[in-house]
């Protein structure tokens, strides 16, 4: 089945304590990206890779890093969390130049900085 | 990207068809209309695209006016389970898509 597969789905962590999100795909896509949801904010592009080894940033990627050493594979990584960080995250993948470019998300991960 | 200009929210009948207005006046001769859904904090779905011909699958219709400056998803029978927010995107093949707030559409019994 195809599907993008984010972990971990729910987490609680205090301020300053590393932590990553993984991500993997297994549809050979090489777009992937990652989204930030916050209330009345809509969906907010955080990193997109549009191939392995090529990152580039959204519009709000102050606080993350990502990196893309595989193409199935595209963890978000928060060094230094801080409560301002607290979102609903969605990883998404795409096969990218296609027609359509149709984009699958992962289910997402509520994340809490206390 | 071209910018897209949606109502916040509409409430339709159950069983009745649900048609939601997109504006996009900017978009460019290689830009497509895609839509997506978003089911309450669940992973946005995709649902349609087109380029500027009338598109229609198992899930909705898309309506592209002909100058291609607005287009109109459609619900031909809407359920419960089709109450979501609603995204109408342009963007270019090859470049990342730009999700803005949406259409919280409600379907009602």
């Amino acid at each position: 089945e195809a599907q993008v597969t984010q972990n971990p789905r729910y987490l609680i962590t205090v301020t300053g304590k590393k932590l990553t999100v993984t991500c993997s795909q297994n549809m050979n896509h090489e777009y992937m990206s990652w989204y930030r949801q916050d209330p009345g904010l809509g969906l907010r592009q955080i990193y997109y890779s549009m191939n392995v080894e090529v990152t580039d940033k959204g519009d709000v990627p102050e606080g993350y890093k990502v990196s893309r050493k595989e193409k199935r594979n595209f963890p978000l990584i928060l060094e230094s969390p801080s409560p301002n960080q607290t979102s609903l995250y969605f990883c998404a993948s795409s096969l990218y130049g296609s027609s359509g470019n149709t984009i699958y998300f992962g289910e997402g991960s509520w994340l809490t900085v206390v | 990207d071209a910018k897209t200009t949606q109502p916040t929210s509409m409430d339709c009948a159950e069983g009745r068809a649900a048609n939601l207005p997109c504006n996009h006046s900017t978009i460019s001769g290689n830009e497509y209309v895609y839509w997506y859904r978003q089911i309450h904090s669940q992973g946005p779905q995709y649902i349609i695209h087109g380029l500027k011909n009338n598109e229609t699958n198992e899930m909705a219709s898309l309506i592209i006016t002909e100058d291609r400056k607005s287009s109109t998803l459609i619900l031909p029978h809407a359920t419960l389970r089709d109450t979501a927010v609603y995204y109408c995107i342009g963007g270019a093949r090859n470049t990342p898509l730009v999700f803005g707030k949406g259409t919280r559409l409600s379907v009602i019994a």
